[in-house]
Order: structure tokens, then C-alpha cells, then sequence
């Protein structure tokens, strides 16, 4: 099946600062999803993104299918944004079933 | 409309005990997925539903775990003779209709189900 990894496994940040989070996928993908689990274990949904780029505020994220891997980027981070990202992605041969990464860790410091 | 719900939000069972999950959709979607996560891992796949029919029950680890849909809407978890290496939090999915189109394959996940297994 197909493989994902994030980078880096943990971030420290102090408020204000901005940040970018990668992820990538061994196999084309299908549906891609960026996830931030807050600390109460609710996993919330940032973007759908097979490919291209899509902004909503002070986040963004950017597919790129033919290079396999994909992008999130935070800006003017707040300690609000503290938690696990995740991204997630189907394969045409696996079905609609999410395949996860390890996520990344971040923690945003007043 | 109201997202995913799931119910008990935590469970405690002695080993051996048998366990009912539930996971409440959103309303009109078709498609309805398990997930279990461990501490400090994501999310792993359980078992997908398009409608009432099991379409993939490929990551249910072995026959103590089972789920049912009956009526399309509202799924059923069911776990016999916990284990203690049963104890994680189940996530429940819907999605609109992942054959739809692309954007209708979006995933949104309950709060999920504690279970501990003593």
C-alpha cells in the first residue's frame, strides 16, 4: 500500500512565526487531506487537495501530484494552531480508505 | 447540519468483556469508514461502508472485530473478548460520495470513542 511520511516529527514555534510542513506519498494519489488534531483528540479538516493550492486564511497548502508530495504552510502562528497535522490520501487501487502519516508535533510559544 | 457523532465518548471494559461502538453520520452521506488510533500514531483504517454493504473490511484485525450498517445510516462497532491491546480510540468518517465526484471523497471525522480495556 501506499506509503506516507511527514517532516518534521516535531516543531517549536514562537507565536508570529511561520512554518512549513511536508508530506510525502510513495504512489499517485486520489484524495489528499490535511488534518489538525487539536488537543482534545478532535481531528479537523484544513483542506481536500489531490493537487494545486488552496488558501483559507492564515493557512495554505500545495500539491504537487507528479513529484509526490504536498505542502502545508502556517503563517502569523498562534498558540490556537498547537497540535498534530496529519495528512492523509487514497490510491485509484486502495480504495477510498485515508492512509496517514506519523504527523507533526507543533507546539507555538507566547 | 450536525457533524459525525460517535457514542459512549469513553468506554472501560474488563479483558474478555464484549463492546458496542456507535458512530452517527452526517446526514445524507453514503459512505461511512472505522478508524482506530493508538497513542502518538495516526489514524489506521478499520472498515468502509457505501450505504449498507461492507465495501472493505480490509484493516479489521481479526474476527473479534465486526460492524454493521443496517439501515445505511447509523454503524455499529462490535468488539468480542477485548483484549488489552484492543485499547485505543476508534474514529468514525463520513463522506458525501466518494464516486460522486472528487470533491464529495472528503472525509469528516467524530470525536471518536476512548476504549480501555483493563
Amino acid at each position: 500500500g501506499i506509503q506516507v511520511e511527514q517532516s518534521p516529527p516535531d516543531l517549536i514555534l514562537q507565536e508570529g512565526a511561520n512554518s512549513t510542513l511536508r508530506c510525502n506519498f510513495s504512489d499517485s494519489v486520489n484524495n489528499l487531506q490535511w488534518f489538525h488534531q487539536n488537543p482534545w483528540g478532535q481531528l479537523i479538516n484544513l483542506f481536500y487537495i489531490p493537487s494545486g493550492t488552496k488558501q483559507n486564511g492564515r493557512l495554505s497548502a500545495t500539491t504537487v501530484a507528479t513529484e509526490r508530495y504536498s505542502l502545508l504552510y502556517i503563517s502569523s502562528s498562534q498558540t490556537t494552531d498547537s497540535g498534530v497535522y496529519f495528512c492523509a490520501a487514497t490510491t485509484e487501487g486502495g480504495g477510498n480508505k485515508l492512509t496517514f502519516g506519523t504527523g507533526t508535533q507543533l507546539k507555538v510559544e507566547l | 447540519g450536525a457533524g459525525v457523532s460517535q457514542t459512549p465518548s469513553n468506554k472501560v471494559t474488563e479483558k474478555g468483556k464484549y463492546v458496542e461502538l456507535r458512530c452517527d453520520p452526517i446526514s445524507g452521506h453514503t459512505a461511512l469508514y472505522w478508524y482506530r488510533q493508538s497513542l502518538g500514531q495516526g489514524p489506521e483504517f478499520l472498515i468502509y461502508f457505501q450505504g449498507t454493504g461492507a465495501a472493505d473490511d480490509s484493516g479489521l484485525p481479526n474476527d473479534r472485530f465486526f460492524a454493521v450498517r443496517p439501515e445505511g445510516s447509523v454503524s455499529t462497532l462490535k468488539i468480542q473478548r477485548t483484549e488489552r491491546g484492543d485499547s485505543a480510540v476508534y474514529l468514525c468518517a463520513s463522506s458525501l460520495n466518494p464516486y460522486r465526484a472528487a470533491s464529495t471523497d472528503t472525509q469528516y471525522f467524530g470525536p471518536g470513542t476512548r476504549l480501555t480495556v483493563l
